[in-house]
């Protein structure tokens, strides 16, 4: 089955430190999408990708970093410059035509980091 | 800015019971999105629409552009359905999608 796998599930962080979430993607879409998810708050977009080496800030990109070196996918490192990290991240990919946001975005189930 | 208004942000009915969740933006859009996320995070994509209505199995997705305002209904609802239901719409000049804060939905058998 063609999905989308976001690991690990859970993942804690020192302070201080970097660290890497892994996404992945075997639906053949060119677009791919970080979203960082708050309580009380809409999900809010971190980076996003809409061809292999390249890729744009969102709106709260400040803190974080991603690469692009394969279609399939898309890491977001947490820097020890994002100053509250805490949060639920969210992976989502798309087929590009005509306008990126126009197409439905496939989810990941998430991973949940947390700082110690 | 351009935001998008969920109501209500909690809602618990009984099984069986028709659903109404609302939602509404400031400006024009070019799509809307309708999207379910269950208790462990994931999401799943329930309809994409600009214009009329959509329906799939129970769930029936309607917008109306002149009011900037769209509903998702749930017929015969069941404690399945129990989820987070979030919009999400594309403002035309903007390419990222804006989200609305969710709808809890908690359906007792």
């Amino acid at each position: 089955d063609g999905g989308i796998t976001q690991s690990p599930k859970y993942l804690f962080r020192k302070e201080g430190q970097n660290v890497t979430l892994s996404c992945e993607q075997n639906l053949n879409h060119d677009a791919m999408y970080w979203y960082r998810q708050d309580p009380g708050q809409g999900l809010r977009l971190i980076y996003y990708s809409q061809i292999v080496n390249d890729f744009q800030k969102g709106d709260i990109a400040e803190g974080y970093s991603v690469s692009r070196e394969k279609k399939e996918s898309f890491p977001l490192t947490v820097t020890s410059a994002q100053k509250n990290p805490t949060a639920f991240y969210l992976c989502a990919s798309s087929p590009t035509s005509g306008g990126y946001s126009n197409q439905p975005q496939h989810f990941g189930d998430g991973t949940r980091l947390s700082i110690l | 800015k351009n935001e998008v208004e969920q109501s209500p942000q909690n809602l618990t009915a009984q099984e069986g019971e028709f659903i109404t969740i609302n939602c509404s933006y400031s400006v024009g859009i070019s799509a809307l999105h309708w999207l379910q996320q269950h208790p462990g995070g994931g999401i799943v994509s329930l309809f994409m629409l600009s214009s009329g209505k959509k329906k799939h199995g129970r769930l029936i997705a309607t917008i109306n552009i002149q009011e900037k305002h769209s509903s998702l209904h749930i017929t015969a609802s069941h404690p399945r359905d129990s989820a987070v239901y979030i919009c999400a719409v594309r403002y035309f000049g903007n390419e990222k999608l804006t989200f609305g804060t969710g709808t809890r939905l908690t359906i007792i058998p």
